[in-house]
């Protein structure tokens, strides 16, 4: 039971270079999530997506592109790199129960989350 | 909007002690409650759930009621241990008419000591 999994786990980047941080889910979920993790600061969602090819802002979108090509994945890019971007992410992805009524909400599953330094 | 408001930690106690972290929320429609636990250097795991009022979530030996009444959701456990050394998150899920919505509050780091 795979569930969510992000690579890479860490990574060490330099201020200006690019890289994309890949989560997959096995779970054939519709939503899924990023959020990135600071110190005292608890989650902050920074895009997500409710189906293959859309997304949507979060709270803390700004320096960062996601893509949903895919179902079962869903892409972190930063295209210039900034100390302040020195963080964890954590992807995440749920089941929506669409409209119907008698079915409640459904939690988030979590990735172990990748440890990302900018210098 | 939605909103969790939990208890600021950090919290600390003995080996054996009870636990309570207190969680409040506000929701305009009927929310899904739920506990995560985060261990050092791991995601969350989801610990418990409630789906409506006056169910119980309970796992591991942690228990939350959701009371409708008091908007709140407290976790508790009547005899912490060691390993039970954790940041726990409150959360909600709502849905409306544009998709699901998820809240998490702050997180409340819990640290046992043997």
């Amino acid at each position: 039971n795979a569930g969510v999994t992000q690579t890479p786990k860490f990574r060490v980047l330099k201020t200006g270079q690019s890289m994309t941080l890949l989560c997959a889910q096995d779970m054939n979920h519709e939503y899924m999530y990023w959020y990135r993790q600071d110190p005292g600061m608890g989650l902050r969602l920074i895009h997500y997506s409710v189906g293959e090819g859309t997304t949507a802002k979060g709270e803390v979108p700004d320096g960062y592109n996601v893509s949903r090509l895919k179902k079962q994945n869903f892409l972190l890019g930063l295209e210039s790199a900034a100390p302040s971007q020195t963080s964890v992410y954590f992807c995440a992805s749920s089941y929506d129960r669409g409209a119907r009524p008698f079915y409640s909400n459904q939690p988030q599953h979590f990735g172990d989350g990748t440890r990302l330094s900018i210098l | 909007g939605n909103s969790v408001t939990q208890m600021e930690g950090p919290v600390t106690l003995s080996e054996e002690a009870f636990l309570t972290i207190n969680c409040t929320y506000t929701a305009t429609g009927y929310p899904s409650l739920f506990w995560y636990v985060q261990y050092p250097g791991e995601g969350l795991q989801l610990l418990l759930k409630a789906t409506k009022a006056d169910d119980k979530g309970s796992n591991k030996g942690f228990e939350a009621t959701y009371r409708k009444e008091t908007t709140s959701f407290h976790l508790e456990k009547g005899s912490v241990q060691v390993s039970d050394s954790a940041v726990y998150f409150c959360a909600l899920s709502d849905r409306d008419n544009y998709g699901q919505n998820f809240v998490f509050g702050p997180g409340t780091r819990l640290s046992v000591l043997p």
